[in-house]
């Protein structure tokens, strides 16, 4: 079955810099890849997504790219604020889209 | 905007014990699923239902668990007898189409068992 390796598992970077989260997947039929933003005792809140048709998508400060060939897709956030502090997961699901596989989850703090 | 709603938000069971978790999807939604999240962990896949029958089940989801849609707004997830090793954030989530359009997570019911 699918598996999604997610690194790295904490990432610490200063207000205003970018962030960069990466996942690879296993299974060359997931073709969708969306990416969730837990704070602490909430629910995973979907932030961007992407499917495997499209290489790049941008959403304000956040954008998704996706390497088919290489079986990997990042999460990029730029200009980052404290508020960008929380638990990201990524996630792929197959072709059938029955399930989601998540990765082990990115801990990320903004400094101010 | 539409929200999956789930009761109780936080159930404190004893080992043994049955234990019945509540979701109501969005609406128009016709795919429903659990997850599960053991605190600091990952989010688990554990069943996907549609059309009234489990479509996809994972390792985790054995006998003791059991899924309904007992009306048309309410699906639940039984545990039978709860084990220690159940203490999680249990996750209910709903979607439109199949799980790749609008998947919405409802805001989790956090089992204890003790």
């Amino acid at each position: 079955g699918e598996n999604v390796e997610q690194h790295p598992s904490t990432l610490s970077v200063q207000e205003g810099d970018s962030a960069v989260i990466k996942c690879t997947y296993s299974d060359s039929a997931s073709n969708y890849f969306p990416w969730y933003k837990q704070e602490l005792g909430k629910r995973p809140q979907l932030i961007i997504d992407i499917r495997s048709n499209v290489g790049e998508k941008k959403d304000q400060r956040i954008a998704v790219t996706l390497n088919k060939t290489a079986k990997h897709f990042s999460l990029h956030i730029t200009e980052t604020q404290p508020e960008d502090s929380a638990v990201y997961f990524c996630a792929a699901s197959g072709w059938d889209g029955n399930k989601l596989v998540f990765g082990a989850g990115t801990i990320l703090r903004v400094k101010s | 905007e539409p929200e999956v709603t789930q009761t109780p938000s936080h159930q404190v069971t004893q080992m043994g014990q049955e234990v019945i978790l509540r979701c109501v999807p969005i609406s128009n939604h016709l795919y429903f699923y659990w997850y599960r999240q053991i605190l600091g962990q990952k989010v688990e896949f554990l069943v996907s239902f549609y059309n009234n029958e489990i479509s996809e089940k994972s390792e985790i989801f054995d006998d003791q668990f059991s899924v309904e849609r007992p009306d048309g707004s309410n699906f639940t997830l039984k545990i039978r007898s709860t084990k220690l090793e159940d203490s999680a954030m249990y996750f209910c989530a709903s979607s439109e189409y199949r799980g790749d359009q609008g998947y919405t997570f409802g805001s989790g019911t956090r089992l204890t068992v003790v």
